[in-house]
């Protein structure tokens, strides 16, 4: 168990619609990364928060956003979801209370999402 | 930005042989790499990070090898059994000065009984 935690843990949806995954970090980690696995494009970084604010970008559609909370857990919204969207979503943790760091990422059990 | 390759083919050997899997990265070279485990529907779980001024690094039944001359990085497994099988996942900074990771599409390994 990677202290991390993810709910739902399965979502069924159709095209056009909204969904809101939610992510609770390891305890003391301040740092949250959301990253989407797909059997075609492998494990890609979507976005990382640090203590509440944006801290670094990546491959995120303008049609996903996300935030982090004062109680540290974080969601990524999924807007006009489209079919491609479905894959495994996952949320890591890391860093205790640095924003930067080389140390291991902790993840949690995803978020199986399934756009028909 | 980083590109990482994995063996896409599935490696299978037998239980109490050395698994040995290759990471192999083109661009800039990484201050860090990480290796990763992932079982079938799960999150990936860390196993072993080595820095770009180690040579090697060893955890118990697992040794990683980086040479930064070659951009590559070896994971062997010794004495592997049954319960190793799994895909194994490398990763390195996106870009020079990020500590963001790129993910590697991983490598299975089927370790046969």
């Amino acid at each position: 168990d990677s202290g991390v935690t993810q709910t739902p843990k399965h979502l069924i949806t159709a095209t056009g619609q909204r969904v809101t995954l939610r992510c609770s970090p390891r305890s003391g980690d301040l740092s949250v990364y959301w990253y989407q696995q797909s059997l075609d494009q492998g494990l890609q970084f979507l976005i990382q928060y640090y203590n509440g604010e944006e801290r670094a970008k990546g491959n995120i559609l303008e049609r996903f956003s996300a935030q982090q909370f004062p109680d540290l857990h974080s969601e990524l919204n999924l807007s006009s979801l489209e079919l491609g969207d479905s894959a495994l979503y996952f949320c890591a943790s890391s860093g205790g209370g640095r924003a930067i760091t080389y140390n291991e990422q902790f993840f949690g059990p995803g978020t199986r999402l399934t756009v028909l | 930005s980083q590109k990482i390759e994995q063996n896409s083919e599935a490696l299978n050997i037998q239980e109490g042989k050395t698994a040995t899997l290759t990471c192999n990265y083109t661009n800039y070279s990484p201050a860090y790499l990480q290796w990763y485990r992932q079982d079938p529907g799960r999150g990936p779980v860390f196993l072993l990070l080595i820095r770009e001024n180690e040579k090697e690094k060893r955890k118990e039944r697992l040794k990683v090898t980086f040479d930064t001359t070659l951009k590559q990085s070896l994971f062997h497994i010794t004495a592997s059994q049954p319960a190793d099988s799994a895909t194994y996942l490398c990763a390195l900074p996106t870009s020079g000065g990020s500590y963001i990771p790129t993910f590697g599409r991983g490598t299975s390994l089927i370790v046969h009984p």
